[in-house]
């Protein structure tokens, strides 16, 4: 069965980078698809935030693409989400899918609640 | 950048019903339309996928139709277990982008 589990601290202090790990298990992330991160904000709204894919080649959403890098350790079969200088902007539940050739979502992980607050 | 539109917002809906939810989108998408549902609490769940494809395990009662620009989402029969948020996605071209979610209450 696969499985992702994001993990990292909840609370994030202003001009600060948040840094997530998701970790997969039942899948090898270079074996295929891409591994997106996607937040979801107070309010519900829902922003794609970029993947990371199974040759190691990345995609970022243009509003975040001066902050935001995605990478991995293959070793460990984990990929990582950094986001720089965030603000209480940038609070929101964080969660890591994996997604078929610029398609639909079809594992996530339970996702991690991050709050940026001083 | 593709605009996705979703409507409504919120629906309160009785046990039996028919539930509809549509989504509009800035640009012509084919049929690269994908809807989740997402429960309280939990991660959103896959329930159709691309060319308006039912996934492994999702009940009939969930379809959707359409093409280009505009699509709808039904659930007949709504049951009380199908509380949640619904969302739209489009995966035609990348920024990957989201419905606003429409929030289905059961009376």
């Amino acid at each position: 069965e696969i499985q992702l589990q994001e993990s990292g601290p909840g609370l994030v202090k202003p001009s600060q980078s948040l840094s997530l790990t998701c970790s997969v298990t039942g899948y090898t992330i270079t074996s295929g698809y891409d591994w997106s991160w996607i937040r979801k904000f107070p309010g519900n709204k829902m922003e794609w935030m970029g993947y990371i894919s199974n040759s190691g080649s990345t995609n970022y959403n243009p509003s975040l693409k001066i902050r935001i890098s995605i990478t991995r350790d293959t070793s460990k079969n984990q990929f990582f989400l950094q986001l720089n200088s965030v603000t209480t902007e940038d609070t929101a539940t964080y969660y890591c899918a994996r997604c078929a050739a610029l398609g639909a979502f079809d594992y996530w992980g339970q996702g991690v609640m991050v709050t940026v607050s001083s | 950048e593709t605009t996705v539109t979703q409507s409504p917002a919120s629906l309160s809906m009785a046990v039996g019903e028919k539930v509809s939810i549509s989504c509009k989108t800035s640009t012509d998408i084919d049929d690269d339309m994908n809807w989740y549902q997402q429960k309280s609490g939990e991660a959103p769940k896959l329930l159709i996928s691309e060319g308006n494809t039912l996934r492994p395990g999702v009940p009939s009662r969930f379809s959707s139709s359409g093409y280009g620009t505009d699509f709808v989402f039904t659930i007949n029969n709504v049951l009380l277990g199908d509380e949640g948020i619904y969302y739209c996605q489009q995966s035609d071209n990348v920024p990957l982008t989201f419905g606003a979610g429409t929030k289905l209450e059961l009376k």
